[in-house]
């Protein structure tokens, strides 16, 4: 079956560190892979996609994701994490290229930044 | 706002009551899908919608559990006989569909069965 890994479940950082969140998927195919973020009380935004071309897609708020097929992975990136990144994040995978309807999201990571 | 809305946001049941909730897609739409969550998980796909057509549903979507989408617009979620195990929040997301998609989420209607 296919599945999607988050190797970290609760990430703190300080303000101005650089932050970088694991995802890997389980499936040998054409896929489509996003970023989703939910901050407290809110609910899913998509932070960034990947469909094909570039691997290194950017997406909101200074965000970036490399896929790197060889590996499985999307890992999101930030240079530089200010407070208002509070938040969880989700990695999702459509499988089959969007032939799939539905996506499969790993369980989340949740990002807390210090002031 | 011309966002995903679901009503209602929260809902409170007593075991085996009967629960419906609604979704209102982004309105040129074509494609719409329930997700549950549950504490400390990622949404789980419970199932899809292409216009009306049911295309797609989870093995998580008991005889319990019914969707419609009888006009191509707005969905239904109707859960029968309601258990604790279903205590979530029932998220609805919409999309187009031309190959490459992404899916726009709404708010959620957290359940709670007592």
């Amino acid at each position: 079956a296919q599945s999607v890994s988050q190797h970290n479940h609760h990430v703190i950082l300080s303000e101005a560190a650089s932050l970088e969140l694991g995802c890997n998927y389980s499936y040998g195919g054409t896929v489509n892979l996003f970023w989703y973020v939910q901050y407290p009380g809110q609910h899913l935004q998509l932070l960034l996609k990947y469909f094909s071309g570039d691997p290194l897609v950017k997406g909101i708020k200074g965000f970036e994701a490399e896929f790197i097929k060889s590996k499985f992975s999307f890992n999101l990136r930030k240079p530089s994490v200010q407070w208002s990144d509070t938040a969880e994040y989700f990695c999702a995978v459509n499988a089959g290229g969007g032939s799939q309807g539905n996506l499969i999201f790993g369980k989340g990571t949740k990002l807390s930044v210090k002031p | 706002d011309t966002g995903v809305s679901q009503d209602p946001r929260h809902k409170i049941t007593k075991r085996g009551q009967n629960v419906t909730f609604r979704c209102d897609p982004i309105s040129e739409h074509n494609r719409l899908y329930w997700y549950r969550q549950t504490l400390g998980q990622g949404p789980e796909f419970l199932t899809y919608f292409q216009n009306e057509a049911q295309l797609e549903k989870s093995r998580l979507l008991s005889d319990r559990f019914s969707a419609e989408r009888p006009k191509g617009s707005f969905s239904t979620l109707e859960i029968q006989r309601t258990e604790q195990g279903d205590s979530a929040m029932y998220l609805c997301a919409s999309s187009l569909y031309q190959g490459r998609y992404e899916q726009y989420f709404g708010p959620g209607t957290r359940l709670t069965v007592t």
